[in-house]
């Protein structure tokens, strides 16, 4: 069984922080690495994709990879507010379909 | 922004009674796919959908489930005979590919809540 860790939280930060968001995964062949925002009652959101051990930035996003340690994280720099929601880590292990964690939900306080 | 579109936003039904939820995917996309998520729980994978045939499945998705594309736009979950625990929001999602290297990243459309009562 291919399984997918995260803490669930909530994690509250104060507006400006750095959030740090932490997944493991179980499966060691595993080969894609996504982060997705999920706002209450909606769908989930692309946020990243990493594929490679090492850093990935996009704006005020890096996304981690470490496939030894079967680790990737997210950090969101400046946090804001309208950052408050669940992500949800989801990883590929070769077939059509992404296992998902459970979301870490993320509270940043004004 | 192109966007995957699901109908309806919100469907009640009674136990027993057949559903079928619909999703017109983003237009250059080629694989599609169905998740769900169960209140408070993880979004668990259904099936993916590739070349006019089921792909993957998962074993949540038994006979009681079936997927079709009609046309060339639409794409359909049924469920035939649903249960209490079919209960959940039903996620369609596109691709645009399948790349070596791993997958591109879905976008999942805003999804259907299914309520069987």
């Amino acid at each position: 069984q291919k399984e997918v860790e995260q803490n669930s939280g909530p994690l509250s930060v104060p507006e400006g922080a750095i959030a740090s968001l932490n997944c493991t995964y179980s499966d060691r062949g595993s080969q894609s690495f996504f982060w997705y925002r999920q706002y209450s009652g909606k769908s989930p959101e692309l946020i990243m994709s990493i594929y490679s051990n090492g850093d990935k930035e996009d704006g005020r996003f890096t996304a981690q990879l470490n496939k030894a340690s079967q680790y990737v994280s997210l950090l969101i720099r400046d946090s804001q507010p309208s950052d408050s929601a669940t992500y949800l880590c989801a990883v590929n292990s070769g077939g059509q379909n992404f296992v998902f964690g459970p979301g870490t939900r993320l509270s940043v306080l004004p | 922004e192109p966007e995957v579109t699901q109908t309806p936003s919100h469907q009640v039904t009674q136990m027993g009674q057949e559903v079928i939820l619909r999703c017109v995917p983003i237009s250059n996309h080629l694989y599609f796919y169905w998740y769900r998520q169960i209140l408070g729980q993880k979004v668990e994978f259904l099936v993916s959908f590739y070349n006019n045939e089921i792909s993957e499945k998962s074993e949540i998705f038994d006979d009681q489930f079936s997927v079709e594309r009609p046309d060339g736009s639409n794409f359909t979950l049924k469920i035939r005979s649903t249960k209490l625990e079919d209960s959940a929001m039903y996620f369609c999602a596109s691709s645009e590919a399948w790349g070596t290297g791993g997958p591109y990243g879905y976008t999942f459309g805003s999804g259907t809540r299914l309520t069987v009562v």
